[in-house]
């Protein structure tokens, strides 16, 4: 099973909400990523964790909030977003963290900032 | 830093066309390269890879080969069906000390007609 799934599939938030993503999988992966992807864009790398603890920040602000409770989970905390963080958020992970393995992804989260 | 270049798209095809989609590289060790999919709606799903020189990648028709001489890795398929409508991202592999990366290209966005 290479799985990796993301909760909610849509998500419309107000500027002073707070909220959570939730990304899952159960494939023994030990790597797991965020992407924010806008429309007709690649996916821009947000955060990786590698064992459980934040190996890359690239620079994120900090309405975003990321948290690897355990192996299998990543959730992304959200607070004081911006209409601009609109976006598809994606979760991958892989099962190593050398460049030959490849990275799996959910079907993501869109997110509608009002 | 390492980047990756796709040919602009759209693409568009008729359905049994042959298929190429350019994408070279630029990386200053050796990293491994990856197609991904993204159909319309959903999270990217890997297509194929290669991670060493002259290795070809193939999978459900579509095949790449890492050319180091050319720093290329096109994709190509020899025919065509409506349901290979996607848009197609390369990446390459970064790897560092407790981490992974991929740099993606824009994406080339292809539309095959019956």
């Amino acid at each position: 099973d290479t799985e990796v799934t993301q909760t909610p599939k849509h998500l419309v938030m107000g500027m002073t909400n707070k909220k959570s993503l939730k990304c899952e999988q159960h494939m023994g992966h030990r790597a797991m990523y965020w992407y924010k992807q806008k429309a007709k864009k690649p996916p821009e790398l947000m955060f990786v964790y590698s064992y459980e603890k934040l190996s890359i920040n690239e620079s994120v602000p900090s309405r975003f909030s990321p948290e690897c409770p355990n192996s299998s989970l990543l959730n992304l905390h959200l607070h004081a977003l911006q209409p601009e963080d609109s976006a598809l958020y994606l979760c991958a992970s892989s099962s190593g963290i050398s460049s030959s393995y490849e990275q799996y992804f959910g079907p993501g989260t869109r997110l509608t900032v009002t | 830093g390492d980047s990756v270049t796709q040919m602009e798209g759209p693409v568009t095809l008729s359905e049994e066309a042959f298929l190429t989609i350019n994408c070279t590289y630029t990386a200053t060790g050796y990293p491994s390269l990856f197609w991904y999919v993204q159909y319309p709606g959903e999270g990217l799903q890997l297509l194929l890879k290669a991670t060493k020189a002259d290795d070809k990648g193939s999978n459900k028709g579509f095949e790449a080969t890492y050319r180091k001489e050319t720093t290329s890795f096109h994709l190509e398929k020899g025919s065509v069906q409506v349901s290979d409508s996607a848009v197609y991202f390369c990446a390459l592999s970064e790897g560092g000390t407790g981490f992974q990366k991929l740099v993606f290209g824009t994406g080339t966005r292809l539309l095959v007609s019956p």
